[in-house]
């Protein structure tokens, strides 16, 4: 069974420009997860899907951010216009409670770095 | 949701036992206790969860007092492939009305010598 997919694993930017980062959860996963770590810092949850719902955003730092799960399969989370302090790496997760209960299935996750 | 305490390093030698204690003081009645590892470059990966007692697989064992209050991660005769960090989180989809967002703190960078 194939695990969650992130594209890109790398991305180099400059400030200002948009980067749009991909999430392929485990198939019939429907909660899907994005987290982020800053340098130093520990890893942030950022929002929650449940199918194509958005479940919970509480932890989207602004209005730069915006996520997306149409289909409620893959998910794309776009920065536009990328700052400095964005730089990181972002994780996406997928779980299957009924199956797997609150177990969490992580992708290798992408690093961001603006410049 | 129940605020997770561990240490924030540990060291250790090959074919040595390690015993990563995590403090959940308040931790809810319906709350489960849930250790990840995350290797360098890498996104955590599940390792062990339990509510009660012990539970143990193939990769450790969870040791979790009647009062709930801590749990300790082992892992019996680690290697130089464990060098990783260890993340004890607690929650649960009833605790969180119906929304489970795992929490990670800054978890315990285990390092393994030779």
């Amino acid at each position: 069974e194939a695990g969650v997919t992130q594209f890109p694993s790398h991305s180099v930017i400059e400030k200002g420009q948009t980067v749009t980062l991909r999430c392929d959860p485990i198939s019939g996963h429907d909660n899907l997860y994005w987290y982020r770590r800053v340098m130093g810092k520990e890893i942030k949850f950022l929002l929650h899907f449940v199918k194509e719902s958005k479940q919970d955003e509480s932890g989207m730092p602004n209005n730069r951010f915006l996520a997306e799960r149409t289909g409620g399969t893959y998910s794309t989370l776009k920065v536009q216009p990328a700052e400095l302090e964005d730089s990181g790496v972002y994780f996406c997760a997928s779980s299957h409670p009924e199956v797997w209960g609150e177990k969490l299935f992580f992708g290798s996750g992408t690093q961001l770095s603006v410049l | 949701l129940a605020k997770t305490t561990q240490p924030i390093s540990m060291d250790s030698y090959e074919g040595q036992e390690v015993n990563i204690t995590c403090s959940h003081n308040n931790i809810a009645t319906n709350d489960y206790i849930t250790w990840y590892q995350q290797f360098p470059s890498q996104g955590p990966r599940f390792i062990i969860q339990g509510y009660k007692t012990k539970v143990t697989n193939e990769v450790a064992s969870l040791f979790i007092p009647a009062d709930r209050k801590s749990s300790t991660l082992s892992l019996p005769r680690v290697s130089l492939s464990d060098t990783a960090v260890y993340y004890c989180l607690v929650g649960d989809r009833a605790s969180s009305g119906g929304s489970y967002i795992p929490t990670f703190g800054r978890g315990t960078s285990l390092i393994v010598h030779p």
